[in-house]
């Protein structure tokens, strides 16, 4: 199956500051990806759809200002965390979509902890 | 906006018996239904997935059904195996949602040895 990196696997960081996630496509291309989020023992929530070269779509709910998507490549998709609060901390992950096709292939997730 | 549930929540079955998940989605537009395995602390991870044209499909000790006209579809799982312990979510998408996948609340299976 296709593969999907996310860096970094976990991150702790203070009130206030802003966090980076990075989500990589390493065999495929993905003109769309998109990132979930997931709180413990919950399901998957989808916070936005990233396509490749063009603005997110967020989904209700979902701040734009303090959620940035860039997806500025085929392979690689980032979202930071702006002024990241204890209320963000939680299980995010990110798909990409192959191609041509209605499958999504998930990283392994970023566990992001605000002290 | 679709809307797919799954039962059970959780599901405890003996080494060797079999599992069933079910659920159901609400979008009759929706044409692809993906199941995924989660482990612990990781991204999930796709095991079947079954198109709005077939209605059943198989992997070795893995299986799904679809039912269109009832809007449900079902995994199945034979064999079970210690390792098959996770958390099974279903989920479903269509062509007009711009493939954004609606995902079921999950399913904690615990296989027992």
């Amino acid at each position: 199956g296709a593969v999907v990196s996310q860096h970094p696997s976990w991150v702790i960081c203070k009130s206030g500051t802003s966090v980076k996630i990075e989500c990589r496509s390493l065999d495929f291309q993905a003109t769309t990806m998109f990132w979930y989020r997931q709180f413990p023992k919950q399901s998957l929530m989808l916070m936005a759809t990233s396509n490749e070269g063009s603005k997110a779509t967020y989904e209700q709910g979902v701040e734009k200002d303090k959620f940035l998507i860039n997806h500025a490549s085929l392979t690689l998709s980032t979202l930071t965390v702006t002024s990241a609060h204890p209320e963000d901390s939680s299980f995010y992950i990110c798909s990409g979509l192959l191609s041509g096709t209605d499958t999504q292939y998930f990283g392994p997730g970023t566990r992001l902890t605000v002290l | 906006g679709e809307n797919v549930e799954q039962h059970p929540s959780t599901l405890s079955v003996q080494e060797g018996d079999s599992a069933v998940i079910k659920c159901t989605y609400s979008d009759s537009a929706s044409n692809y239904f993906p199941w995924y395995k989660q482990e612990l602390g990781k991204g999930p991870q796709l095991i079947i997935d079954i198109r709005s044209n077939v209605g059943e499909k198989k992997d070795q000790r893995i299986a799904v059904t679809l039912n269109k006209t009832a809007k449900h579809f079902s995994l199945h799982i034979t064999e079970t195996q210690p390792e098959d312990s996770a958390v099974y979510f279903c989920a479903a998408s269509s062509s007009g949602s711009a493939r954004q996948l609606t995902f079921g609340s999950g399913t904690q299976l615990t296989v027992l040895p």
